[in-house]
Parts: structure tokens; sequence; C-alpha cells
């Protein structure tokens, strides 16, 4: 199953930016980055995904490395609803598209 | 758009019993996946399906059934149900056996007591 590598958590001060990174250095090349973000007590929500490009969406801004072996998931301001475990995931046609959960990174808000 | 719909909410079964948990996914969505997730750790695959047949299947033993309908919605069968199965259960779909994004559901909490 591929591999991405996250840190166990992070903080963030309220109304400034976070960016969360993620290694993923077996990244093939019709691999899918994904981030979905899991708040307490509800299902993972997705919140971006992305094959080559930067990619911009309401909720976040998904940065990928021209070498596609890391990511970083940037939201521009961070607010105490954003705390949640934040997942990032490959999903491609060679793990027949499922996505494999890893430990992801905790993200602590402070006001 | 109602998105993923899952039922019951909160389930308490005894050992040995058997369950079944249902999904209903988004609208315009046709691929069902399941998932396990334990308290602390992130959801672990069981089994996806599409087209009425299932596709793919994570490390899970045969007590672990599953079905799709017609109409895209999917059960959950666990038979001889263990103490470690206690679990927050949760749907994902997504349109097609792509790459896009998937929807979950807000998950069926069980509790093996």
């Amino acid at each position: 199953d591929a591999k991405t590598t996250q840190p166990n958590s992070m903080e963030s001060n309220e109304e400034e930016p976070v960016h969360l990174p993620c290694n993923h250095s077996t990244i093939s090349g019709t691999d899918y980055i994904h981030w979905y973000r899991q708040l307490p007590s509800q299902g993972p929500e997705y919140v971006i995904h992305g094959l080559t490009s930067n990619v911009n969406n309401r909720m976040a801004s998904l940065a990928i490395a021209e070498d596609r072996k890391s990511s970083t998931l940037i939201l521009h301001r961070a607010t105490l609803r954003d705390a949640a475990v934040y997942y990032c995931i490959l999903r491609g046609m060679e793990y027949g598209n499922k996505l494999v959960f890893g430990a992801g990174t905790i993200l602590r808000v402070k006001s | 758009d109602a998105g993923v719909t899952q039922s019951p909410t909160h389930l308490i079964k005894t050992r040995g019993q058997q369950v079944t948990l249902r999904c209903s996914p988004k609208s315009g969505h046709d691929t069902v996946s399941w998932y396990q997730q334990a308290l602390g750790q992130g959801p672990q695959f069981i089994f996806q399906y599409y087209e009425e047949e299932e596709r793919q299947r994570g490390n899970f033993p045969d007590r672990f059934s599953g079905h799709q309908f017609p109409n895209y919605s999917s059960e959950l069968n666990v038979n001889a149900l263990l103490l470690g199965d206690s679990a927050l259960y949760l749907c994902a779909s997504s349109f097609g056996y792509s790459r896009t994004e998937a929807f979950f559901g807000q998950g069926t909490r069980l509790t093996v007591v």
C-alpha cells in the first residue's frame, strides 16, 4: 500500500496560516494526492486533491513539489473549527483506488 | 443533497450475534466503500463495492461481508461478533471506479459487549 509520512501533531494560532507537510517518496506517476480531515466524533471530510499542479479550493490550497515526492496542505487562516486530524493519502489504480489512512497529523489551534 | 447517510448511528450487540449496517451513497455516486475505525486510529479499509460486486477487500476475515443493491445502497454484515469488532464503521461513496474524492457518512458506532 502507498505510504505517506506526516508529523504526529502540529499547533497553530487562530487566524494564522498553517502548513501541513506530507512526504510520499514512493509516489507513482498516476497517483493522486488526497487530503482528508476528521473532526472529533465525525466521519472524514474531503479537503482537496491534486495530481501535479497546485490546487486551490474554498477550504485550502495544495502545493505539490515538482518531483511530487512531497506536498503541503495550506490552511490560509486557521480557525478553531479547523482543529482535526489531517490525513494525506495517495490514491491510484495500483491500490484499486481505495483510501489507505495512516495516523495523520493532529492539528491543534490556539485562540 | 443528503450526502452519505448511515444507519443506525449507534448499536449495542452481544458477543456472537450478527449485525447489519446500512449505507446510502451520495446522489450520483455508484461506488461504496466500508471502513472500520478503532478508537484513536485511522480508518481501515474493509471492502469496496462497484456495480453490485465486491471489487477489493482489505485484511478482514470472512465474518465481514457486504452487499450492494441496484440503487447503489450497501450493507455491511458482521457475523459472530467479537469484542474487538467494537468500532466506528464508516461508509464512503464516490463516482465510478476512479480517483476522485470520496464522501463519508457520520458512521455507525458499534459496541460489542
